[in-house]
């Protein structure tokens, strides 16, 4: 059983378009990530929710809007995708924020922009 | 503005060696430090951690050495293995996330 799974895995689309990744975990953790790793391999947090709210929001563009229906799901919504998005979303989950040791990743998206 | 550096992009270490792998950190605040492991087309795995408020912690062939003086942090792996070989995030948790170093991808050589 996967503890954090997303899909899909690849995602190739065209500029304008509009896309969703979803993430889900079954560990019952509080807190839930989405963290982008770009082109340099640099793995940048872009938010984090506890309890289906919204903790951190790492300056990222608008078009991005994550959505969390409950505990266990959080989505990552993308409007008016650019080639910039070209990259790997890897959703995670953890047990809490702050205190928090370990945090479970899913198998990542690869987004491919065309 | 990165909080968690690390410097060498890779490492090439003879299998049985230890491998030493580096990590510098900015902010006082970090109350965990962790390290993961990424194979290629995975997503990254816990390997090992350790609070702020202790120097060491061991696991097996992993220790993690915290020299918060310093704002540094080690990862020691001996020996080294031919699975290790992987790209090793170092990462700092606290105040709601957790925050990745760009990693450095290790080489067990035969």
């Amino acid at each position: 059983d996967t503890a954090v799974s997303q899909t899909p895995k690849y995602l190739v689309t065209q500029m304008g378009n509009d896309k969703s990744i979803k993430c889900e975990q079954n560990l019952g953790h509080d807190t839930m990530y989405w963290y982008k790793q770009d082109s340099k391999k640099f793995l940048k947090i872009m938010f984090s929710y506890n309890n289906k709210e919204l903790i951190i929001n790492e300056t990222v563009p608008n078009r991005f809007s994550p959505k969390s229906p409950d505990k266990a799901h959080l989505n990552l919504h993308i409007n008016s995708l650019e080639l910039g998005d070209s990259a790997v979303y890897f959703c995670a989950s953890s047990s809490g924020g702050g205190y928090s040791t370990e945090a479970f990743f899913g198998q990542g998206t690869r987004l491919t922009v065309v | 503005d990165q909080q968690v550096k690390q410097n060498s992009p890779s490492l090439s270490v003879q299998e049985g060696r230890i491998s030493i792998l580096n990590c510098d950190y900015t902010n006082s605040m970090f109350d965990y430090f962790l390290w993961y492991k990424k194979y290629p087309a995975e997503g990254p795995t816990f390997l090992i951690s350790i609070s702020s408020i202790k120097d060491k912690n061991e696991d097996g062939r992993f220790t993690v050495f915290l020299n918060k003086s310093a704002k540094h942090l080690s990862l020691h792996i001996v020996p080294s293995q031919p699975g290790d070989s992987a790209v090793y995030f170092c990462a700092a948790s606290g105040g709601n996330k957790i925050i990745f170093g760009k990693g450095t991808r290790l080489h067990i050589l035969p």
